[in-house]
């Protein structure tokens, strides 16, 4: 199956800080999606990104699909950014979910 | 417009007992996804409905289990509740069985004792 990889496993950041978040896939996906989830274990929805680049807010994310990669860009963090952020890959509605990048903002 | 709903909150079984946990996915989504995420393990997939039928499922034993009802809402069933079944089960709804955004519901946390 496919297999992704988060990188790095854990960030800690000064409030305002920048950070970039990364995911590698081994194959050809036709969905890429980006989560956060937080301190309460809700999951939400950040990103449909299975190419291009997209922004929201704070948040941003460009997904290489050709190069099997994505990038979460998160500017001026905030310490309710802090949690975990998934990434999950795959094609139609087989997903397969990264190990996740622990984010800590600290005020 | 209602997000995903799941229920119970929390539950707390003992081991070889039945769990059963629900769903009620957005108005107009077909597709219901089941997760778990296990301490340490991260997020694992389930089990996948779309329109009442099991489509996929994950690398998980059969006695996790559901099904998809007319309404689109969704159980999951685990039978003979192990300790390592303890976990945060999450669930999620599409519009449609393509490559769609999924929109997670709060989750259960079961509890296996």
């Amino acid at each position: 199956g496919i297999q992704v990889e988060q990188s790095p496993p854990d960030l800690i950041l000064q409030e305002g800080a920048n950070s970039t978040l990364r995911c590698n896939f081994s194959d050809s996906v036709n969905n890429l999606q980006w989560f956060h989830q937080n301190p309460w274990g809700q999951l939400i929805n950040l990103f449909y990104i299975p190419s291009g680049t997209k922004q929201n807010g704070r948040l941003s994310a460009t997904t290489v699909a050709t190069e099997r990669y994505s990038l979460l860009y998160i500017s001026s963090s905030q310490t309710t950014d802090s949690g975990v952020y998934f990434c999950a890959v795959g094609n139609n509605n087989d997903m397969r979910f990264g190990a996740g990048t622990r984010l800590t903002v600290k005020p | 417009e209602a997000g995903v709903t799941q229920s119970p909150t929390h539950l707390i079984k003992t081991r070889g007992q039945q769990a059963t946990l629900r769903c009620s996915p957005i108005s107009g989504h077909t597709s219901v996804y089941w997760y778990q995420q296990a301490l340490g393990l991260g997020l694992q997939f389930l089990l996948w409905y779309d329109e009442g039928e099991e489509r996929n499922r994950g690398n998980f034993p059969p006695r996790f289990s559901g099904r998809q009802f007319p309404n689109y809402s969704s159980e999951l069933n685990v039978n003979a509740l192990e300790l390592e079944d303890s976990a945060l089960y999450l669930c999620a709804s599409s519009q449609g069985q393509l490559a769609n955004t999924q929109y997670f519901g709060p989750g259960t946390r079961l509890t296996v004792l």
